[in-house]
């Protein structure tokens, strides 16, 4: 059984700061999706990486992909308030199955 | 254009009791699932189909039956409610096509009390 651990679970940090959220998952997946969900809201798509060294820029948003180490990290350039949220990382496994971690709450402080 | 919605939004009711929750998408996707969120926001998946056929069918209380009258929609059905089941649940679809991400419904917050 697939398991996907995130660190850290709670970030609060403050604007203009850099941070890396990590998304260690235990078996073999060729590719991962990251989602972005606010309080009390459903989850919207960020990040799509399809293979291993993917990487994929968004605003202060970059999500990198290692497959052979089961990694994937979502880096956060100069935080703004409007990036606090909860994200995901969800590697795919077969039978169109995601297996989500256990999601980061990023809190991004004035 | 909603893509994918679900009814009721909200969903207050009684322990005992029978409850179901609709989930339409209108992004022609072949496959949909359940996911249930709990109070510490951990998603789990519960049931998928694909083209009306079940293809993930998690380690559920049989007391939930997913039904897919056609591939545009999945509901829910929760028989004999229990405080447990207190939970957002969250349908969403994928597509054949293209990077295979699923798309999330707004979600519906049922309470049992």
């Amino acid at each position: 059984e697939l398991k996907v651990e995130q660190n850290p679970l709670f970030l609060s940090m403050q604007e203009g700061k850099n941070y890396t959220i990590y998304c260690n998952y235990s078996t073999t997946s060729d590719r991962l999706y990251w989602y972005r969900q606010d309080p009390g809201k459903s989850l919207e798509s960020l990040f799509v990486l399809l293979s291993n060294g993917a990487v994929k820029q968004e605003g202060r948003l970059m999500a990198s992909l290692d497959t052979k180490a089961r990694l994937s990290t979502l880096h956060i350039t100069a935080a703004v308030h409007d990036l606090s949220a909860t994200y995901f990382c969800a590697p795919y496994t077969s039978g169109s199955r995601l297996t989500f971690g256990e999601g980061t709450q990023l809190t991004v402080n004035p | 254009d909603t893509a994918v919605s679900q009814t009721p939004k909200y969903l207050v009711t009684q322990m005992g009791n029978d409850k179901s929750i609709k989930c339409e998408q209108n992004l022609g996707h072949d496959t949909m699932y359940w996911y249930k969120q709990d109070s510490k926001k951990f998603l789990k998946i519960m049931f998928s189909y694909n083209n009306k056929e079940l293809i993930i069918n998690e380690t559920v209380p049989n007391r939930f039956s997913p039904k897919s009258p056609d591939k545009a929609h999945l509901n829910l059905h929760i028989n004999s409610l229990e405080l447990g089941d207190s939970a957002v649940y969250f349908c969403a679809s994928s597509g054949r096509t293209g990077y295979h991400e699923q798309y999330f419904g707004p979600g519906t917050r049922l309470t049992v009390t």
